[in-house]
């Protein structure tokens, strides 16, 4: 069964730059679509976006000037990179297989933004 | 960007019963919604997709129905293992978006 896990750093500093890392085991990304998504503390989920495994990507336009997805297709793995953020990006963040349709996630890595 | 409204916000059953939660489209999404159910701590699960369709291996008790801008969700034997938040998420148009959930309570 596939299985996904987010990696990254816990706590970041306002205006620097988020990473996470996705990497996912009992199956590969190709040829699939593959997506970030998070909810902050007492809100719903956002849709971050998605990533084709050739490379192609669509982002949510609230979004779209400070986040990139890519995806290493020899490691097994994709990466949400967020810049410039604030504490409004404060959130669990989730990695999920699928693009309309994400049908296996991660369990969420929570990322706190602060000084 | 679509927004989807559920309700109600949460909700309390008792074990056997019936549950029923909706979710409202702003404008018509044909049948390109999905339902998850998310416990704390461990992955969201797709339960339906395409409105209606069941993933294999969840449970036949749930099961989705609606079209347009009205959709449901219903759960017709309450389990104690289906205490959850429940979400629905639109797939017709970019960016996707989500209700706010519905949460689950056991009487």
């Amino acid at each position: 069964q596939v299985q996904l896990q987010e990696s990254g750093p816990g706590l970041v500093k306002p205006s620097e730059t988020l990473s996470l890392t996705c990497t996912v085991s009992g199956g590969s990304v190709s040829p699939h679509y593959w997506t970030w998504i998070r909810r902050p503390p007492g809100k719903g989920l956002e849709w971050i976006g998605y990533i084709y495994f050739t490379g192609s990507t669509n982002y949510n336009p609230s979004l779209k000037s400070r986040v990139t997805i890519s995806i290493d297709t020899s490691k097994n793995h994709f990466s949400l990179t967020l810049n410039s953020v604030t504490a409004a990006d404060t959130a669990m963040y989730y990695c999920a297989r699928g693009g309309g349709t994400p049908d296996y996630w991660g369990q969420g890595t929570p990322v706190t933004v602060s000084s | 960007d679509i927004q989807m409204t559920q309700s109600p916000s949460s909700l309390s059953a008792s074990v056997g019963d019936s549950v029923t939660v909706t979710c409202q489209a702003r404008q018509g999404i044909n049948n390109y919604l999905n339902w998850y159910q998310h416990k704390p701590g461990k992955a969201p699960k797709l339960l339906i997709y395409g409105a209606s369709n069941l993933k294999t291996g969840v449970p036949s008790r749930f099961s989705g129905s609606g079209s347009g801008t009205d959709f449901t969700l219903t759960i017709s034997t309450l389990q104690p293992e289906d205490i959850a938040t429940y979400y629905c998420q639109q797939y017709h148009n970019l960016p996707y978006t989500f209700g706010q959930g519905t949460k689950l309570e056991i009487k």
